[in-house]
């Protein structure tokens, strides 16, 4: 099962600019996390935000939670060429320890 | 190094035969997760494990499916009679508690082609 839908899945921006991706989740969750996916390797953990926070920073991350839209957004800014990647929203719901990730947008950096 | 160790990396096999990837953390985690992943999709559950206990089945594992964590540390996944539906990635992770938090930490993991 999958819980998040991101958007848009896919974007391709000029290095330098910043990038924006949005998830929409369905259920009450802990919290809401953030991975990135290199082509053809594990996930790898960014940054999370606790359903009680609205917005975090992580150097070049920053992510905000909307509970009552059940939303997030992850910008990441000043795009590098090493960021091309897959991000994947994930949310960790109330009733079990189950991680359920969203389908993901493809990022790819253009030099 | 994630910490987690998955073998084999990538598996082809014919249709109709079994395959078995391994899991190994690298240390002791009580709660062990698989994850299946198609090209362009996000990682949908399968099931997962506390210590040597299986807690939960997606209802994506069919009866050809089966996981076992036989001594709470490593874990195993078969699938018997494979199917060209099967192909896919098989991702491993553990979980970990950062700031009070359960995040996953996964293995690179064991992709399987079936011909």
């Amino acid at each position: 099962s999958q819980q998040g839908e991101e958007d848009p899945q896919a974007l391709s921006i000029q290095e330098g600019e910043n990038a924006t991706m949005n998830c929409s989740y369905k259920t009450s969750i802990n919290n809401l996390q953030w991975y990135r996916q290199n082509s053809g390797r594990g996930l790898v953990h960014l940054i999370l935000i606790r359903s009680n926070e609205r917005e975090k920073h992580s150097g070049r991350l920053r992510v905000t939670l909307d509970t009552s839209k059940k939303s997030s957004s992850l910008l990441i800014t000043a795009s590098r060429a090493a960021d091309t990647a897959s991000y994947f929203c994930a949310t960790d719901e109330f009733r079990d320890d189950k991680i359920i990730f969203g389908k993901g947008t493809r990022l790819h950096i253009l030099p | 190094d994630t910490g987690v160790s998955q073998d084999p990396r990538h598996k082809i096999t014919k249709r109709g035969q079994n395959v078995t990837f391994r899991c190994d953390p690298i240390s002791e985690h009580n709660r062990l997760y698989w994850y299946r992943q198609t090209l362009g999709q996000g990682p949908e559950f399968l099931t997962y494990f506390q210590n040597e206990a299986q807690l939960e089945k997606s209802r994506l594992l069919s009866d050809r499916f089966s996981a076992e964590r036989p001594k709470g540390s490593f874990s195993t996944l078969e699938i018997q009679r494979t199917e060209q539906g099967d192909s896919a990635m098989y991702l491993c992770a553990i979980l970990l508690r950062v700031s009070g938090a359960n995040v996953l930490t996964f293995g690179a993991g064991s992709r399987l082609t079936v011909l």
